[in-house]
């Protein structure tokens, strides 16, 4: 149970494109889903939070008008990264809060998506 | 913010040895949990444990919430034990995790 997918697991893209980045929960209803990032050998950053229904909240530094995050149901939420450049190549990985039933507050990844900017 | 530090930063363990991995963390907590990132990049739930003490296995966890750490414990370690080991922290009325710098373990046969 509490299973996240993530689509696609992998993209290459030219600079200058749009990239869509789906995250769905499975078997579970998300009130609030979470979209890091992570580089080569560090750890997870979060970038913004999603609340379905209403708008993202984002982290110090993290551009809203570049990651526009879209939570429009309690299942799925979706990163595009616009205007994508070389420096935003990056491994994104998205998580789901459990609303209730299981241990709140728990949170489970989806698999990540691994983006290539050439 | 919160300051989440873990140690070591690299392990390397023969096949079948007992390691014992540290968290800690700078300011009171209401969740903590700590994950397994495989070589593919999944990361793992292994326990949601902001205090006490829990066993799954071969693994097991301990968090002391008064003195702001908490321990993993791997027992019997096998070479799909490798990864990275990370905590994560939530304060109190908040959601979002703040993540350590993860413990990179290399279980060699």
């Amino acid at each position: 149970g509490a299973v996240v997918s993530q689509h696609p697991s992998w993209v290459i893209c030219k600079s200058g494109t749009s990239v869509k980045i789906e995250c769905r929960s499975l078997d579970f209803q998300a009130t609030t889903m979470f979209w890091y990032r992570q580089f080569p050998k560090q750890s997870l950053m979060l970038m913004a939070t999603s609340n379905e229904g209403s708008k993202a909240t984002y982290e110090q530094g993290v551009e809203k008008d570049k990651f526009l995050i879209n939570h429009a149901s309690l299942t799925l939420s979706t990163l595009t990264v616009t205007s994508a450049h070389p420096e935003d190549s990056s491994f994104y990985i998205c998580s789901a809060s459990v609303t209730s039933g299981r241990a709140p507050k728990t949170q489970y990844f989806g698999p990540g998506t691994r983006l290539l900017v050439l | 913010g919160i300051q989440v530090e873990q140690s070591p930063p690299d392990l390397i363990l023969q096949e079948g040895a007992n390691s014992t991995l540290r968290c800690n963390f700078s300011d009171s907590v209401n969740n903590l949990q700590w994950f397994h990132q495989n070589p593919w990049g999944q990361l793992i739930n292994l326990f949601y444990i902001p205090s006490g003490t829990k066993q799954n296995g071969r693994l097991s966890a301990t968090t002391v919430a008064t003195e702001r750490y908490s321990l993993l414990y791997i027992s019997s370690s096998q070479t799909t034990d490798s990864g990275v080991y990370f905590c994560a922290v939530n304060k109190a009325a908040g959601n979002k995790l703040t993540f350590g710098g993860g413990t990179r373990v290399l279980v060699k046969p």
